[in-house]
């Protein structure tokens, strides 16, 4: 079945440091979507990219899809305490019945230490 | 603002019970999905439904079962509740499929102990 798995799963950086998250999906996907998780919390839509090769930035975070829309990356600038959580993307999955789903990856769970 | 509202924050259930997660949404939503949670596996989808009585299972559906008898309200079940199924379960919903890109909103989370 589909899979949607990223790298790293953890990662611990300073303050201040740069903090990029992978995510591949074993199948060509419509659109990919990220989320984010604050400890405690739930899951958190950030953005949604559409387009081969699209790059959409957010303040300090840029999103990209690769070209093959197979892979997509979310890079943080001068990571801030406020950026501690996990971070999910998620794609359409592949059903055999109606309606649809999506799918999320394994998730990073970003540490940052002042 | 889209809310989706889950009955329960903490559970704690014996073995061999069953076991009711309960989730409303207000926005008329025609898709609602029931995920788990556990450590270095990410969300995980149990079941979703995409209309009043319509199921689909997702990636890991086995000891659990759902209701949709109301548009609004979404019910995950397991039938006989194991200590393998301790985890937080995340109930979603969203207007329309995720091909079209549409974004889900999620509930606040249940977290289960099974003893």
């Amino acid at each position: 079945g589909q899979q949607v798995m990223q790298i790293p799963q953890y990662q611990h950086v300073q303050e201040g440091e740069d903090f990029t998250t992978y995510c591949n999906s074993s199948t060509t996907l419509s659109n990919i979507q990220w989320y984010k998780q604050r400890p405690g919390g739930h899951p958190v839509f950030l953005i949604q990219l559409v387009k081969s090769g699209e790059v959409k930035k957010q303040k300090r975070l840029t999103f990209q899809f690769g070209e093959a829309k197979k892979n997509s990356s979310l890079h943080i600038t001068a990571t801030q305490t406020t950026d501690v959580g996990t971070y999910f993307c998620a794609g359409p999955g592949v059903v055999t019945g109606g309606g649809n789903k999506l799918t999320f990856g394994t998730g990073t769970q970003l540490k940052v230490e002042l | 603002d889209v809310k989706v509202t889950q009955s329960s924050r903490y559970l704690v259930k014996r073995t061999g019970e069953k076991v009711f997660l309960e989730c409303v949404q207000d926005m008329d939503h025609e898709n609602m999905f029931w995920y788990r949670q556990d450590p270095g596996l990410g969300l995980r989808l149990i079941y979703f439904s995409y209309d009043v009585k319509m199921k689909e299972k997702g990636d890991i559906p086995e000891g659990y079962s759902v209701s949709r008898e109301k548009k609004e309200r979404f019910s995950l079940i397991l039938e006989s509740a194991s200590t393998n199924q301790t985890s937080m379960y995340l109930c979603a919903s969203s207007l329309y499929g995720a091909s079209s890109g549409n974004t889900i909103y999620f509930g606040e989370g249940s977290w289960l102990t099974v003893v």
